[in-house]
């Protein structure tokens, strides 16, 4: 299968928690970036990491990156309701074209 | 960042009918786009990368005749769906790369369409 797997598959917390998700891969990449999807809509680009980088921040958002292990992780900090969503990991495929490669994805949900 | 159109955002057509799906880069020349298809609470699975000007690379699995991609133009590629059948049914997206450099040629995704076949 040309996905990565992503656990948990679903997530359920409280609002304050903090939410980790973990993204495994396949192949070689040029980076490894986040995407969040509310329910039938489209995608929301969260955070790009490159190859060559171990760790980045947005906001309430950090993302590791192990190339060694081939796993990144994406740590919400504080949770909100707004956050509930689905997220994926999508790997910048290094064997030509930039074909993003998406993971199976974590459905988060963020209790009030 | 630059903006991805897909038009139409939903479509529901007979059995054996055929749906073309536009996909338009906004305010980008994108010489590659790609294509995904999205099932309900699954993952996107790519199924091609269209590139203007020449065949559109098709992932194994998805049937060339079956969804054929035209992309005639820097901003354009269409998606259609021969003789759709109910199994067809899906979200499908598209997405475009900003080669231009000044966004590192990141992707950037249209909001979707849902197709429903009856």
């Amino acid at each position: 299968s040309q996905q990565g797997e992503e656990d948990p598959q679903a997530l359920s917390i409280q609002e304050g928690e903090n939410a980790t998700m973990n993204c495994s891969y396949k192949t070689s990449i040029n980076n490894l970036q986040w995407y969040r999807q509310n329910s039938g809509r489209g995608l929301v680009h969260l955070i790009l990491i490159r190859s060559n980088e171990r760790e980045k921040h947005s906001g309430r958002l950090r993302v590791t990156l192990d190339t060694s292990k081939k796993s990144s992780s994406l740590l919400i900090t504080a949770s909100r309701a707004a956050d509930t969503a689905s997220y994926f990991c999508a790997t910048d495929y290094s064997g030509g074209y930039n074909k993003l490669i998406f993971g199976a994805g974590t459905r988060l949900a963020v209790h009030p | 960042g630059a903006v991805v159109s897909q038009h139409p955002s939903r479509v529901i057509c007979k059995s054996g009918t055929s749906v073309k799906i536009e996909c338009r880069s906004l305010d980008f020349q994108a010489t590659t786009m790609f294509w995904y298809r999205q099932f309900p609470k699954k993952s996107l699975m790519l199924m091609a990368t269209s590139n203007e000007g020449s065949k559109a690379t098709y992932e194994q699995g998805v049937e060339k005749d079956k969804f054929l991609i035209n992309h005639a133009s820097l901003t354009l590629s269409t998606l259609t769906v021969t003789s759709a059948h109910p199994e067809d049914s899906s979200f499908y997206i598209c997405s475009a790369r900003d080669t231009s450099g000044r966004s590192h040629n990141e992707q950037f995704f249209g909001p979707g369409t849902r197709l429903t076949v009856l």
